[in-house]
């Protein structure tokens, strides 16, 4: 499709199970970025990737929480050792970064993350 | 560090109303964004603002570019059923790629 595209859409699993999320960007968009929305809440900025320079991490909320980038292609988020606090909707967001602040983001549908 | 404030929290309209919702910084910002997200939904770019006093029209959203460059106002004029969710502002912090997100705008439309 043309959208950025997330999987699964929802994931419930037990607390401390190892989850991963995936993100398909916009063909061609080179900056790639993980949100995290808890119920009711703006948008947590968790990490972002732009081309092949190394991520800025500074948003993960502890070292449970990793990601990956292959290039300029698939995205995956993985959070270890899930806790109950890490219930949110996980979004993945694209843009024609080219490490300006110009180029606007364009939104997956999100992965709802529950954790019993 | 940046703060995006955007008021009102929420807003319950009658359908055909015009509605205003404004966000502000705590810095100054090159560019501001307006998003819309409804429920089990991503949000999706409304407008763009990349100047000091740009005007921006969408149908019938116009959104507003403060000369300040520390705030943003977005108006929905005639508004619809549809109209209903979440309307975020967005603005990247110290001018880089990080965009920061407002707390958002509930908007309810009654028919």
């Amino acid at each position: 499709g043309a959208g950025v595209s997330q999987s699964p859409s929802n994931k419930v699993t037990e607390k401390g199970k190892d989850v991963e999320l995936r993100c398909d960007p916009i063909s061609g968009h080179t900056a790639l970025y993980w949100y995290r929305q808890r119920l009711g809440q703006g948008l947590e900025f968790l990490i972002y990737f732009q081309g092949n320079s190394a991520p800025d991490k500074s948003g993960l909320p502890s070292d449970r929480f990793s990601a990956e980038r292959t290039g300029e292609s698939v995205s995956t988020l993985t959070i270890q050792r899930t806790q109950q606090e890490d219930s949110a909707v996980y979004l993945c967001a694209s843009s024609k970064g080219t490490g300006t602040s110009n180029q606007p983001q364009h939104f997956g549908d999100g992965t709802r993350l529950s954790i019993l | 560090g940046q703060q995006l404030n955007q008021s009102p929290q929420s807003m319950f309209i009658q359908e055909g109303e015009d509605v205003s919702m404004n966000c502000t910084s705590s810095s100054i910002f090159n560019t501001w964004l307006w998003y819309k997200q409804e429920p089990g939904e991503g949000p999706v770019l409304l407008i763009a603002l990349y100047k000091a006093g740009e005007l921006t029209s969408n149908g019938r959203l116009t959104a507003q570019f403060g000369i300040t460059r520390k705030d943003s106002f977005l108006n929905i004029s005639a508004s619809i059923p549809s109209d209903v969710g979440i309307y975020f502002c967005a603005g990247p912090s110290g001018g880089t790629y990080k965009y920061i997100f407002g707390t958002g705008t509930r908007l309810k439309v009654l028919a």
